[in-house]
This record gives structure tokens, C-alpha cells and sequence, in this order.
């Protein structure tokens, strides 16, 4: 089944810096990639996501970009804030029918002012 | 438009009891998933329904864990009896159908403390 890995476990920026939360995935067959951000005690809300047949999105601050051959994906947050400051998680999804996501472990992310 | 609604928001209870969570996915939504977020991980996907059929219930512990969606629309998560390592919080998502590049929506989870 898929694995997906993801890194750093923490990050500290400080605010205006960039930061960037890689993940890597086994199976070459997955072909969506959401990034899921979760605030203390929240629930897990949808800020970008990319397919495999695109290299690169952006939508703002946040940008996502997709290697298929090294099968690794990354997040990147420009001009951080500190409202930013939460845990990310990637995943990864097969389409076999029906989606199945499979998270990685989450990047803790504080935005120092 | 409402979002995915779960209750209770949190559980308290002693090993080998009982405990019942219920979920009401966005109206809808199709496609209804369970998942188990322990501390300091991300979410495990538990099961997936497809209207109130199972597509995929390969990592629910089956000898004590339970689910089901009764008419396709609110589901319910039991687990009997609870082990101290169910301690975690389970959430619900819903999308609008199964096919893959569909955003799953989070409920706000049930945070259940096993003692």
C-alpha cells in the first residue's frame, strides 16, 4: 500500500521568512495531493492541492509543487505569518475507483512575530 | 453551507466499556470516511462508505470496532469493547463523490480518552 513520509517534523520560522514541508510517497500510481492544515484543536482544512499531471500550483502565499519521477511533493509558504502558525499534513491517493488519502505524520509550523 | 457535524465532541470512558460516535456528512455528499487522528499523527483512514455501501474498510479493527450508514446520509462508529490504545480523536469526512481530486471535509472529531 501507499507510505507517505513527510519532513520536518517541526519548523520555526520567523515571520515574513519562507517555509517548506516536503513529503515523499511509494506508489507511482497515486495521482492526487492535497495538503490539509490543522490549527490546535481543529479540524483538518483543505489549503492547496495538485495532480499528477501538473508540476506546479499556486494560490497566493502557498505554493505546491509535484516531482513524479522522484515521487516527492513539497509545500511552500512565503512571506510567512503568524496566523500560519499550525500543524500541516500531506497525503496521497490512488484513484482505484474510490479515494483513499493517506496522511504523513505532519509538520508542526510556528511562525515567530 | 453547514459543514460535517459530529457528536459528542468529547468522550470519557473506562477500558472494556462501550462508546458510539455519530457523524451527519455535508448534504450531498456521497462519500463518507471515518478516520482515527492519534496524538502527534495524521488521520488513518478506519472506513468508507460509498451511500451506505462499505468500499473500503481494510484497517478497521473489526473484532471491536463497527460502522454504519443507515439510508446513506448520518453514520455511526462503535467501539466494544475499548482498549486504552483507542485513545485518539476520530474524525468524520464527507466528499461529493468517490472518484479521486475530490476535497474531503472534516468534522470537528470526537475526542475519546480511554482510562
Amino acid at each position: 500500500g501507499e507510505n507517505v513520509e513527510q519532513h520536518p517534523s517541526t519548523l520555526s520560522v520567523q515571520e515574513g521568512d519562507s517555509a517548506v514541508i516536503k513529503c515523499t510517497y511509494s506508489d507511482s500510481a497515486s495521482n492526487y495531493f492535497p495538503w490539509y492544515k490543522q490549527e490546535l484543536g481543529k479540524r483538518p482544512q483543505l489549503i492547496i492541492d495538485i495532480r499528477s499531471n501538473v508540476g506546479e500550483k499556486k494560490d497566493q502565499r502557498i505554493a505546491v509543487t509535484l516531482n513524479k519521477t522522484a515521487k516527492h511533493f513539497s509545500l511552500h509558504i512565503t512571506e510567512t505569518q503568524p496566523e500560519d502558525s499550525a500543524v500541516y499534513f500531506c497525503a496521497a491517493s490512488m484513484n482505484t475507483g474510490f479515494q483513499k488519502l493517506v496522511f504523513g505524520t505532519g509538520t508542526r509550523l510556528l511562525v515567530s512575530p | 453551507e453547514a459543514g460535517v457535524a459530529q457528536s459528542p465532541r468529547y468522550k470519557i470512558i473506562e477500558k472494556r466499556q462501550s462508546v458510539a460516535f455519530w457523524c451527519n456528512p455535508i448534504s450531498g455528499h456521497a462519500t463518507l470516511y471515518w478516520y482515527q487522528q492519534i496524538l502527534g499523527q495524521g488521520p488513518k483512514l478506519l472506513i468508507q462508505f460509498q451511500n451506505n455501501g462499505v468500499v473500503d474498510d481494510s484497517q478497521l479493527p473489526k473484532d471491536r470496532f463497527s460502522a454504519e450508514r443507515l439510508k446513506g446520509v448520518d453514520s455511526t462508529l462503535k467501539i466494544q469493547p475499548a482498549k486504552l490504545e483507542d485513545s485518539a480523536v476520530y474524525l468524520c469526512a464527507s466528499s461529493l463523490a468517490r472518484l479521486a481530486a475530490n476535497e474531503q471535509f472534516f468534522g470537528p472529531g470526537t475526542r475519546l480518552t480511554v482510562l
